[in-house]
């Protein structure tokens, strides 16, 4: 696609649940982030995939959380359990496998509100 | 640890003024500097971005600057307008690329 996609754009959930946040990065990027954003702050780094293993998830803040790029383009980041602390903006970018040197493209973000 | 700082948090300006935007950087070790745009609901959009081996960048009204020795750099906006108000952040690609960030400056640009 144009940009990088991602769905949904807005997700309430039950404290408790589990939930799933979907990017479709731009076709032909091989390196695709999640970074998690609370109000006020500025983007936390969650995890890197290169093609379809991830190369770095040092950022994920406990075994809730895990990320999937089965086939090397569309990414889920998954949330087993949420807790209310886990409510932010999630975004995920993409970029060409060039170790991460290069510019990225944000999507619009996934507003997660855990009530 | 690498941590990023941006000042001021909130700026206020008249339209047509020319104004900077600050920030700082604790570990000298990066590969680039970026600087992004954030507008409420919307994803980042990459402004500029400055390699470590170079001193600036400039992109219409825009020119960022980068003192990597001294952990700077600054977001040089040339006459402002209210188009311009959004949250700008800068990150540092650090040694294990990975990009970290600083909390933003919000810019309010007063017709």
């Amino acid at each position: 696609g144009a940009g990088v996609s991602q769905t949904p754009s807005n997700k309430v959930t039950e404290k408790g649940k589990y939930v799933e946040l979907r990017c479709d990065p731009i076709s032909g990027h091989t390196a695709l982030y999640w970074y998690r954003q609370s109000l006020g702050q500025g983007p936390e780094f969650l995890i890197y995939f290169q093609g379809t293993g991830a190369a770095d998830d040092s950022g994920l803040p406990n075994d809730r959380f895990f990320a999937v790029r089965p086939e090397g383009s569309v990414s889920t980041l998954k949330i087993q359990r949420t807790e209310r602390g886990d409510s932010a903006v999630y975004l995920c970018a993409s970029s060409l496998g060039d170790g991460g040197r290069g510019n990225y493209t944000f999507g619009s973000g996934t507003r997660l509100t855990v009530v | 640890k690498q941590e990023v700082t941006q000042i001021p948090a909130a700026l206020s300006v008249p339209e047509g003024e020319n104004l900077v935007l600050n920030c700082s950087f604790t570990d000298s070790a990066i590969y680039n500097l970026q600087w992004f745009r954030q507008d409420p609901g919307k994803g980042l959009t990459s402004l500029l971005l400055i390699q470590s081996s170079q001193r600036e960048q400039t992109s219409g009204r825009l020119n960022a600057s980068l003192d990597k020795s001294s952990g700077r750099s600054t977001l040089y906006i040339a006459a402002s307008q209210p188009g311009d108000s959004a949250t700008y952040l800068c990150a540092v690609l650090d040694s294990n690329y990975q990009l970290i960030w600083g909390a933003g400056t919000k810019l309010i640009i007063k017709p």
